[in-house]
């Protein structure tokens, strides 16, 4: 499984954009880069994952750089309730099964 | 929207004893996972199930540890003889096709205690 680094923490304040980087040196060709997030006491929850390509959807951006050896999930305009700790998570295997790192916790100030 | 369900939220047993933990899967799910955090620590896959039968399984899957689909909707997780270091959450998750390419939709949990 390939190794991640992220941040341990990171602050942002309300409404302002967040992004959040994660360093995947490591990942092979054919893995997908999946991230969740985990609000406190609750389990972990689907974020956004892609291959090459940036993607979006509505909770938020994923841009993968182009030798795929890092990627950054974006929150145009974190909220309170954005507050969790986010997961980066190369993942191989028609499986799909989540190999969980630390992550970043983020905290959003008002 | 659908959602993962699992029951019970709290169960605590004795060391030794068995337990059976619960979960509901989204109804037209194919894939299903068992994932447990430790109290302050990462969570950590367990198993996988797909064609009713183990996928892949983790190190902390030893011979303690099954799953089973007994009917349709439910996807079970038992614990033989219990010991205290399994003191943990447990999360299940179920995917429409597989994890690779598709979401996982974790359950609330099932909070385990040992004593």
């Amino acid at each position: 499984d390939a190794k991640t680094t992220q941040p341990n923490s990171m602050e942002s304040n309300e409404e302002e954009p967040v992004h959040l980087p994660c360093n995947h040196s490591t990942i092979s060709g054919t893995d997908y880069i999946h991230w969740y997030r985990q609000l406190p006491s609750q389990g972990p929850e689907y974020v956004i994952h892609g291959l090459t390509s940036n993607v979006n959807n509505r909770m938020a951006s994923l841009a993968i750089a182009e030798d795929r050896k890092s990627s950054t999930l974006i929150l145009h305009r974190a909220t309170l309730r954005d507050a969790a700790v986010y997961y980066c998570i190369p993942v191989r295997g028609s499986q799909g099964n989540l190999i969980f790192g630390k992550g970043t916790k983020l905290s959003v100030k008002p | 929207e659908p959602e993962v369900t699992q029951t019970p939220s709290h169960q605590v047993t004795q060391m030794g004893q068995e337990v059976i933990l619960r979960c509901v899967p989204i109804s037209n799910h194919l894939y299903f996972y068992w994932y447990r955090q430790i109290l302050g620590q990462k969570v950590e896959f367990l198993v996988s199930f797909y064609n009713n039968e183990i996928s892949e399984k983790s190190e902390i899957f030893d011979d303690q540890f099954s799953v089973e689909r007994p009917d349709g909707s439910n996807f079970t997780l038992k614990i033989r003889s219990t010991k205290l270091e399994d003191s943990a959450m447990y999360f299940c998750a179920s995917s429409a096709a597989g994890g690779l390419y598709n979401e996982q939709f974790f359950g609330p949990g099932t909070r385990l205690t040992v004593l």
